[in-house]
């Protein structure tokens, strides 16, 4: 069955640095999320992507982060100066179509430590 | 606001018992539901998805949920539960059709440990 990988799967970088973490979508899906984990708490949407667009962030989503669709396979989530509070298990996920028809598949998850 | 909570943070039981785990939603119309499964180290898999219909939905790995409205509920449930079922399970909300939003809100989650 297709998956969503993430890479890496832990990253570790100091507070102030920027921090790419890169995912490959199955590859005929066409909407593209991030999520995001904190320890001991629930999983927050971030952002969503549709035809090289944002088409909904959240309020976390400040101009700290971006995304972006490099080339037809990979889709990055930027953090340009990291942040303690931004450790975190961070979700790629996508599907076929808009969510009312096709459920969100999700990958395993990068895990950033910011020290 | 749209939430969805799940009432137990942790439960227990033996293996060979039956399993209910309970997710209750707010939302202002009848969304998309979800329930996710998330071993340790493990991405998030979907279990099963409620859009429409028959409001009884079986999934994978012998679960099944049932959408009750009148409650605002979501309840996961397996008659028999395996060793293996030891994971973390998350319910989640989408929108329903047409809403100009397609983001997930998960619950707080509910991790089970299976005793053997």
């Amino acid at each position: 069955e297709p998956e969503v990988t993430q890479t890496p799967s832990h990253q570790v970088t100091q507070m102030g640095q920027e921090v790419i973490l890169r995912c490959v979508p199955i590859s005929n899906h066409l909407y593209f999320y991030w999520y995001r984990q904190i320890l001991g708490q629930k999983v927050e949407f971030l952002v969503s992507f549709y035809n090289n667009e944002i088409s909904e962030k959240s309020e976390i989503f400040d101009d700290q982060f971006s995304v972006e669709r490099p080339d037809g396979s990979n889709f990055t989530l930027k953090i340009r100066s990291t942040k303690l509070e931004d450790s975190a298990m961070y979700f790629c996920a996508s599907s076929d179509g808009q969510l009312q028809n096709q459920p969100q598949h999700f990958g395993d998850g990068t895990r950033l430590s910011i020290l | 606001a749209q939430s969805v909570t799940q009432p137990d943070i942790h439960i227990t039981v033996s293996e060979g018992a039956s399993l209910e785990l309970r997710c209750n939603y707010s939302y202002g119309a009848t969304p998309y539901l979800f329930w996710y499964v998330q071993s340790p180290g493990q991405g998030l898999q979907l279990l099963l998805k409620y859009f429409s219909g028959d409001t009884l939905v079986q999934g994978i790995k012998g679960f099944e949920a049932e959408f009750k409205r009148s409650q605002s509920s979501f309840n996961l449930r397996k008659p028999s539960v395996h060793w293996s079922d030891a994971a973390e399970y998350f319910c989640a909300v989408g929108p329903s059709y047409g809403g100009a939003t397609n983001k997930l809100i998960f619950g707080t989650g509910t991790l089970l440990a299976v005793q053997p």
